[in-house]
């Protein structure tokens, strides 16, 4: 069966320091994958997606960057995080075969807080 | 301009009773899908059910089921019998042919069933 990891599950940093959040998935191939940022109490904000190694499309210009190194790998990073970047980080994935029917599913979440 | 809209920000059911949250969507794409998921406090999401664009009956699941009005661009979520465990986040999403794999999630539904 296909599970995806997200880690840290919280996280605490200074404003100018970098970031770097993972997400992996196992048990499917070429799986498309997803950056989502909720703020407290609002929707999913699409950041980043992919739908193969090293094909990265962002949906929202600012500080952060994505990464996939690996097929089933997905990193969000920042060179320098701002206040405005606290929020739910959410990694999901869906099968990359095109059907319009193929949910995504998600990881637990990453609570950032730019203090 | 918005894809997915809810207008909802938030409603009171009262428990056993049945619930419509709303979704209205925006596109010119003949070929979509509509999703809803859940999302309780712990901040997991939760896959609901799906409505595709062909799709000539309404999607069923369980207590859950989709009145989908194509021609009003509409897909509002129907809950029965609403239980205390049914309160959470709602989110509507859609995932358009030609606009890749991308799911696009609206601004959420906060749900609250009284006892």
């Amino acid at each position: 069966s296909q599970t995806i990891h997200q880690w840290p599950a919280t996280l605490v940093q200074p404003v100018g320091s970098p970031l770097s959040l993972e997400c992996t998935v196992e048990g499917t191939s070429n799986p498309n994958l997803y950056w989502y940022r909720q703020a407290a109490g609002r929707g999913l904000q699409l950041l980043f997606y992919s739908v193969g190694i090293g094909q990265i499309s962002s949906e929202v210009p600012q500080n952060l960057s994505a990464s996939r190194p690996q097929d089933r790998q997905f990193i969000l990073s920042s060179k320098k995080l701002l206040l405005s970047d606290s929020g739910f980080y959410l990694c999901a994935w869906s099968e990359g075969s095109g059907k319009m029917n193929t949910e995504a599913f998600f990881g637990q979440g990453t609570r950032l807080t730019v203090v | 301009a918005q894809k997915i809209t809810q207008t909802q920000p938030g409603m009171f059911v009262q428990e056993k009773e049945a619930v419509t949250l709303d979704c209205t969507y925006d596109t010119s794409d003949p070929s979509y899908g509509l999703f809803w998921y859940k999302q309780p406090s712990s901040g997991e999401m939760i896959f609901l059910i799906y409505q595709g664009s062909y799709d000539q009956q309404n999607a069923t699941e369980g207590r859950y089921s989709l009145n989908f009005q194509k021609a009003r661009k509409s897909a509002n979520l129907v809950i029965s019998a609403s239980q205390l465990g049914d309160s959470a986040m709602y989110f509507c999403a859609m995932r358009e042919l030609n606009a890749g794999n991308m799911l696009t999630f609206g601004g959420g539904t906060r749900l609250m069933v009284k006892p």
